[in-house]
């Protein structure tokens, strides 16, 4: 398998743009995360989901995002309208359901707001 | 609700030196612990892991044990390299489900 895969690596929009940011996860997961990484937040996490499902959003930053996951093999994370204190690196990483099991990170998508 | 604190960095070294990064978690009922290192430009990796208490992780010559009398599950290697420079995450996952919680990171500099 080639891990998961997030596209694009480096995403640079204008203000008020929509930006959509993709995920495939590892073949056979059934849980997917968004994280966010910033200097100033760390590595947040956005939101999870369980077999396709959200079950835990409250990460989300506000209404400007959002994200879907219509099958298993496929996610987004996108934010409408865009601003410049979004710019950070967005990761995706999957894992087997279970609390001890490891998560596997995509190489995340560095985005910049300008 | 769960959280994860470590030591601020950044932490560093000479070439090899003895490294400890301190973490201790909040958690309700029996959460499994997790060491993830980042290298610049990538996405976290999995380094070690333990599940229950008293457990050891360890892997390329990092060890951590999990202490649940004292919440803790500090990062350990006796002698770090170069290539060892990166940053490290605790993290935990709930015993029910598996969201996974970090803190907030320690960059590491080990210098030749």
């Amino acid at each position: 398998d080639a891990g998961v895969i997030q596209s694009p690596r480096h995403e640079v929009t204008e203000m008020g743009q929509e930006v959509t940011l993709r995920c495939k996860p590892i073949s056979g997961h059934n849980s997917l995360f968004w994280y966010r990484q910033t200097m100033m937040r760390g590595l947040e996490l956005l939101i999870y989901f369980n077999n396709n499902v959200p079950i835990d959003d409250s990460g989300m930053p506000e209404d400007r995002f959002s994200a879907k996951m219509p099958n298993a093999s496929f996610s987004t994370l996108k934010i409408q309208p865009s601003e410049p204190r979004d710019s950070a690196v967005y990761f995706c990483a999957s894992s087997e359901q279970g609390g001890d099991t490891e998560a596997f990170f995509g190489q995340g998508t560095r985005l910049t707001v300008v | 609700g769960d959280s994860v604190t470590q030591m601020e960095g950044p932490v560093t070294l000479s070439e090899e030196a003895f490294l400890t990064i301190n973490c201790t978690y909040t958690a309700t009922g029996y959460p499994s612990l997790f060491w993830y290192v980042q290298y610049p430009g990538e996405g976290l990796q999995l380094l070690l892991k333990a599940t229950k208490a008293d457990d050891k992780g360890s892997n390329k010559g990092f060890e951590a044990t999990y202490r649940k009398e004292t919440t803790s599950f500090h990062l350990e290697k006796g002698s770090v390299q170069v290539s060892d420079s990166a940053v490290y995450f605790c993290a935990l996952s709930a015993e029910y489900g598996n969201k996974l919680v970090f803190g907030a990171g320690t960059i590491l500099r080990v210098k030749s």
